[in-house]
């Protein structure tokens, strides 16, 4: 119940493209869910975050939906770019926890 | 990296030595947390601690140990290495409490011969 799954593994996208990227989750007491960008040799970067009481939030290119009754959120970069090739990882969190839960990463190469 | 350093940010060791990884913030923030993070497994909770002196385990906790004898430094030690605890470790702190908004550091890379 604690699991955020994550998918793809890996995606391959044009330059200009959509990226979508799924987390599902099963503990329905989550109420943060962040994601997070990782670029090679760095820490995770928190990119955007929403909670349970919105079902969009968008930031410049980036846009997470949520989807309560079906417990899954995703992440849509817009106009992907090259310079977006990287690992994203959701994350959930809840009221009371001790952290965030990750889910396993998904890595983003977009080709110009 | 949030005002957040790691240090070594590398650092081969053999097995059955000690290692301690230091983590520094200068914000001052109560909570600070230590992950690993591996292949295939994303980002693993290890310990954390929520002021001086004040710490608990998290997931993935056996074989290491944390202390926090100032608000700004947080230690993991692994009382000895083993191959398992090669990984990348990082360091994070969370500005608001838990379990929101946490912030990383640069991480260490540390292999295990």
């Amino acid at each position: 119940q604690q699991q955020v799954k994550q998918s793809p593994q890996s995606l391959i996208v044009q330059k200009g493209g959509i990226s979508i990227i799924n987390c599902a989750y099963e503990n329905t007491a989550f109420d943060y869910f962040p994601w997070y960008q990782q670029f090679p040799g760095k820490g995770p970067a928190l990119l955007i975050a929403i909670r349970p009481d919105v079902s969009e939030k968008k930031e410049g290119r980036f846009t997470i939906s949520f989807n309560k009754s079906a417990k899954q959120f995703s992440l849509h970069i817009m106009d992907s770019q090259p310079g977006d090739s990287a690992t994203y990882f959701c994350a959930a969190s809840m009221e009371g926890g001790t952290a965030l839960i990750f889910g396993k990463g998904t890595t983003l190469s977009v080709s110009s | 990296d949030a005002g957040i350093t790691q240090s070594p940010r590398h650092k081969v060791t053999e097995t059955g030595t000690p290692v301690t990884l230091r983590c520094h913030q200068t914000e001052n923030h109560r909570y600070m947390y230590w992950y690993r993070q591996d292949p295939g497994h994303g980002l693993r909770l290890i310990h954390y601690s929520y002021g001086v002196k004040d710490t608990d385990k998290g997931e993935v906790s056996d074989g290491y140990s944390v202390s926090r004898s100032k608000t700004e430094d947080f230690l993991l030690t692994l009382e000895s290495a083993t191959s398992s605890q090669t990984s990348v470790y990082f360091c994070a702190i969370s500005p608001l409490g838990p379990p929101y908004e946490q912030y990383f550091g640069p991480g260490t890379r540390l292999t295990v011969t």
